[in-house]
């Protein structure tokens, strides 16, 4: 029972580099999410899809990109990137578009 | 501007007795609200909803209250057990509501000393 899973749990990356979060879901969901989760903050929103082959803008999405070419996967991807950054990334995704989300364990990145 | 606001940063109590995590907003049009818990290293469960046109649903040990009028809503568990040490966010959504539309707070610190 795999639900989403998230690789890789952490990375370290060097200011400038590039890297890809791989969010997997087995549940059939339509919509999928990325979120990052900073100290003392709540979760937020960078992209979502609302089913294959659909991306859109969340609430902090500047240097991200994200693609759903299959509907089980979510890429996220910093194509520069940059200590602010540092954050706990996590993936869910749901059945509706209004309800129960399930969530990733989460990716740890660091850009030094 | 923070539109959902969870105040108080951490909450002890003891076991079996009653745990009441609270949340304020401030968009009128926030209509559908929810409470996830996390465990450290994990991510995010859900734990109970309520949509605006009720003012409590209750499921099992954990119940939630909204009061529309003074814009909180409240989560009691009772009793509280030490499992149910993690953090607590509240999130809301307006307008008929969409996953995409969520609004967390900051989140509470739950500890629960046996």
């Amino acid at each position: 029972n795999a639900g989403v899973t998230q690789t890789p749990k952490f990375r370290v990356l060097k200011t400038g580099q590039s890297m890809t979060l791989l969010c997997a879901q087995d549940m059939n969901h339509e919509y999928m999410y990325w979120y990052r989760q900073d100290p003392g903050m709540g979760l937020r929103l960078i992209h979502y899809s609302v089913g294959e082959g659909t991306t859109a803008k969340g609430e902090v999405p500047d240097g991200y990109n994200v693609s759903r070419l299959k509907k089980q996967n979510f890429l996220l991807g910093l194509e520069s990137a940059a200590p602010s950054q540092t954050s706990v990334y996590f993936c869910a995704s749901s059945w509706l578009a209004l309800g129960e989300l399930f969530f990733g364990e989460g990716s740890r990145l660091t850009v030094l | 501007d923070q539109q959902v606001k969870q105040n108080s940063p951490s909450l002890s109590v003891q076991e079996g007795r009653i745990s009441i995590l609270n949340c304020d907003y401030t968009n009128s049009m926030f209509d559908y609200f929810l409470w996830y818990k996390k465990y450290p290293a994990e991510g995010p469960t859900f734990l109970i909803s309520i949509s605006s046109i009720k003012d409590k649903n209750e499921d099992g040990r954990f119940t939630v209250f909204l009061n529309k009028s003074a814009k909180h809503l409240s989560l009691h568990i009772v009793p509280s057990q030490p499992g149910d040490s993690a953090v607590y966010f509240c999130a809301a959504s307006a307008g008929g509501g969409s996953n995409y539309k969520l609004t967390f707070g900051k989140g509470t610190l739950l500890t629960v000393n046996p």
